[in-house]
């Protein structure tokens, strides 16, 4: 176990609709990562959070939006839902002490389908 | 930028047999890199890292990884496969140069199935 908390673990909705993703990182963790992953475009960042902050931005959608609150957890929303957006969504934290060799640690991920 | 290439999607190794599972990089500054594995329905877990110093570097589960910065390959070895090692493996890099964004990048995955 990972310590790393994602739910709902399966979501299952139609297009257009609006879902939210959430994640508590392990305990003393200030960072928080988004990733997709889906089997035409891989394992894709999103975005960063570190202490509330937005740290990162990375391959992420106009539709999606995140945020960290101020007992840090997080949660992930996305909007106008599409077909495309299937895929299995992680939240990853770590301390981010701001060392290179830091390590993630990945929660189960959210399995999203639109149908 | 940086970027990681994992050539193969699939690589089968029976049983006892050694497994090697191929990452390359690209990197503006001093590569970071990093070895996950994801099982079935389950999250990535760490497996290993290089920093700096000896080029063989060792991990959990019996893994090892060899960076060569010439070939700027970092891949990941284990001497003899166990069925259990089937599972997707993601080589990840992280380069800091001045300025730059601390994200990780991973690369597309390979699936090891080991064969019994």
């Amino acid at each position: 176990d990972s310590g790393v908390t994602q739910t709902p673990k399966h979501l299952i909705t139609a297009t257009g609709q609006r879902v939210t993703l959430r994640c508590s990182p392990r305990s003393g963790d200030l960072s928080v990562y988004w990733y997709q992953q889906s089997l035409d475009q891989g394992l894709q960042f999103l975005i960063q959070y570190y202490n509330g902050e937005e740290r990162a931005k990375g391959n992420i959608l106009e539709r999606f939006s995140a945020q960290q609150f101020p007992d840090l957890h997080s949660e992930l929303n996305l909007s106008s839902l599409e077909l495309g957006d299937s895929a299995l969504y992680f939240c990853a934290s770590s301390v981010e002490s701001g060392q290179p060799n830091e390590k993630l640690f990945f929660g189960s991920g959210t399995q999203l389908s639109v149908l | 930028a940086q970027s990681v290439a994992q050539p193969e999607d699939q690589v089968n190794v029976a049983e006892g047999n050694p497994l090697t599972v191929k990452c390359t990089y690209s990197v503006s500054g001093n590569p970071y890199l990093f070895w996950y594995v994801q099982y079935p329905n389950r999250g990535l877990q760490f497996l290993l890292k290089y920093i700096t110093g000896d080029n063989l570097v060792k991990g959990s589960y019996g893994f090892e990884a060899e960076f060569n910065k010439s070939q700027t390959s970092f891949h990941l070895k284990k001497p003899s496969a166990l069925v259990s090692d089937s599972a997707l493996y993601f080589c990840a890099v992280r380069s800091i140069p001045s300025g730059s964004a601390r994200q990780l990048t991973f690369g597309s995955g390979t699936q090891l199935t080991v064969l019994p």
